[in-house]
Parts: structure tokens; sequence; C-alpha cells
């Protein structure tokens, strides 16, 4: 099955300055790839996605990219804010298949 | 993913015991996911439904048995055999055929 790997376990960064995730997986032939903000005691939110026929996908101030041939895709986060710290999961999916998750990456932005 | 519940919020359970936690949705979505989470760890598959009265067994099922008798429902019951059920169990939705999925609130379960 897939296995998905994050790096690193916890990041720390000032506020204002940018963090970046990065996810391996295993299986080439995944093709959705999301991922989800978890804030202390509440549940997984979606904050973007992309699929693999995209290389990179932005949405204000977070972005997605996807190495296809390396088998990684990054999260990025510029202008970090306070509130920007939590949990934050990365999974990889084939069609109609289930999602494998990450075990997490901690940011902890430090005003 | 407003409209995914979970209940009860938190949960005890004594030793032998079996409880069922509930997880409905609103969002007409056919796929429903149970996950277990532990303090540092990933999500992890218990059990998913991708059809009313269709389910298969996850990465740790064991212990846990669920049911899909309406689309809006499917409760996950820890039976006694889960000898170490302590976890926030989350469960999730989706559409048929989309691999993008939405989480309830989660339930906290704790042994007496």
């Amino acid at each position: 099955g897939e296995n998905v790997e994050q790096h690193p376990s916890t990041l720390s960064v000032q506020e204002g300055d940018s963090a970046v995730i990065k996810c391996t997986y295993s299986d080439s032939a995944s093709n959705y790839f999301p991922w989800y903000k978890q804030e202390l005691g509440k549940r997984p939110q979606l904050i973007i996605d992309i699929r693999s026929n995209v290389g990179e996908k932005k949405d204000q101030r977070i972005a997605v990219t996807l190495n296809k041939t390396a088998k990684h895709f990054s999260l990025h986060i510029t202008e970090t804010q306070p509130e920007d710290s939590a949990v934050y999961f990365c999974a990889a999916s084939k069609r109609n298949n289930r999602l494998a998750f990450g075990k997490g990456n901690q940011v902890v932005v430090i005003p | 993913d407003g409209g995914i519940t979970q209940s009860p919020k938190y949960l005890f359970r004594k030793e032998g015991q079996n409880v069922t936690l509930s997880c409905e949705q609103n969002l007409n979505h056919d796929a429903m996911y149970w996950y277990r989470q532990d303090p540092g760890q990933g999500l992890r598959l218990i059990y998913y439904s991708q059809i009313v009265n269709d389910f298969q067994k996850g990465d740790i099922a064991e212990g846990y048995s669920v049911s899909r008798e309406k689309k809006e429902s499917f409760p996950l019951t820890v039976t006694s055999a889960q000898k170490n059920p302590t976890a926030f169990y989350l469960c999730a939705s989706g559409q048929a055929g989309q691999e993008t999925q939405y989480f309830g609130p989660g339930t906290r379960l704790l042994v007496l």
C-alpha cells in the first residue's frame, strides 16, 4: 500500500517568515494529494489539495507543489501568523481509493 | 464539513464494555470513513463504506465493528476485544468517486 512520510516532525518559524513542509509518497500511481490543518483538539480541515496533472496550486498565503518524478509534494505557508500554529497532515490517494496519511508536522509560529 | 456530526464529544468505557460512537452527515455523501488518532500519530483507517449496506476493513479493524444501514449514518462500535481503545476517533465523509474527505469534530474515548 501507499506509504506517506512527512518531514520535519516539528517546525518553528518566526512570525512573518515562510514555512515549508515536505511529504514523500511511495506509490507512483497516487494522483491526489491533500493537506489538512488540525488545531489542538479540533477536527482536521482541508486547506489545499493538488492533483497529479498540476505542478503547483496557490490559495492566498498557502501553496502546494508536486514533483511526480521524485514523488514528493510540499506545503508552503508565506507571511506566517500565530493562527497558522497547528499540526499539518499530508495524504496521498489513487483514484477511488483510500487516503494514506502522514504522521503530521507540528508548526509553531513564534510571535 | 459542518454537515458532519459526531456524538458524544467524550465517552468513557469500562472494562469489558462495548460502546458505540455516532457519526451522521447531511451532505448526501456516499462514502464514510472512521479513523483513529493517537498522540503524535497520523490518522489510521479503521473501516470505510462506499455505499449503503456495504463496508470494508481498514488498516486497524480488529476490535471494531460498523454498520451502514442508512446513507447518512455510519456508527462505530468499539468492542471489548479492543484492548487499547483510548484515542481520538474521527469520522469523515466524501462524494462517491472523489478522494476528498471532510471530517467531523471527533469523539474522545477514555477507559475508566
